[in-house]
């Protein structure tokens, strides 16, 4: 079935470069988004990638998309103690219903 | 201000008896949806909907309902909660068609717990 996975926890020091992974499995998706959730909040979007790109860069931001291999990944860039959150990847299939990973809880330390 | 309200934001509850949690949306979305959140399992979406009187089961349906009356509101109804219910909810809405990235614009979240 469809499923979308992510590892649970990544911790970096601050100024260091985080990436995060996932895996999906449906093919048919045409949007592929990160959202960042902070603790007690809702979830916000970070950036998204259409499907027939391979790469997308928005300031600290770097998504890379290879489909053959259903692998996405998020960098970021210089990691500040405020980018301290969970980051769930998502896809958005064909009849718009939306499959999230598990989330990665990224932990940054000063 | 846009934004996506939930209520209530928390709900303390006995197996059995019927509850609402109401979502309303003041941006004129077509889409709206809710999730549920648990430790180690993500979001995952229960129903969504891309209009008025147009709703659709997501992963986890079971034991919930919902209704599109009006375009700004989903309501979600547990019939019958029970324990395996008691979770953290997320209600969703976004735009549809004209190109748009389908960003979804997320509530603060209501936490359940039936006992």
């Amino acid at each position: 079935g469809e499923d979308v996975e992510q590892s649970l926890f990544l911790s970096v020091r601050e100024g260091d470069s985080s990436v995060i992974n996932c895996t999906y499995t449906d093919s048919s998706s045409t949007y592929l988004y990160w959202y960042k959730q902070e603790p007690g909040a809702g979830l916000q979007l970070l950036t998204y990638i259409f499907s027939n790109m391979d790469m997308k860069q928005d300031q600290r931001l770097t998504v890379l998309l290879n489909k053959k291999d259903k692998h996405l990944s998020l960098r970021i860039a210089d990691t500040q103690t405020g980018d301290s959150a969970i980051y769930f990847c998502a896809e958005r299939t064909g009849t718009y219903k939306y499959i999230f990973g598990t989330g990665t809880r990224l932990k940054v330390l000063a | 201000e846009a934004q996506v309200t939930q209520n209530p934001r928390y709900l303390i509850t006995v197996t059995g008896k019927k509850l609402t949690v109401t979502c309303s949306q003041n941006m004129n979305h077509e889409y709206m949806s809710w999730y549920r959140q648990d430790p180690g399992l993500g979001l995952r979406q229960i129903y969504y909907s891309m209009n008025v009187e147009v709703t659709d089961k997501g992963d986890v349906p079971e034991g919930y309902k919902v209704s599109r009356k009006e375009k700004r509101n989903f309501p979600l109804i547990l019939e019958s909660p029970s324990p395996n219910q008691t979770s953290l909810y997320f209600c969703a809405s976004s735009l549809l068609g004209g190109g748009a990235v389908y960003e979804q614009y997320f509530g603060p979240g209501t936490r359940l717990t039936v006992t």
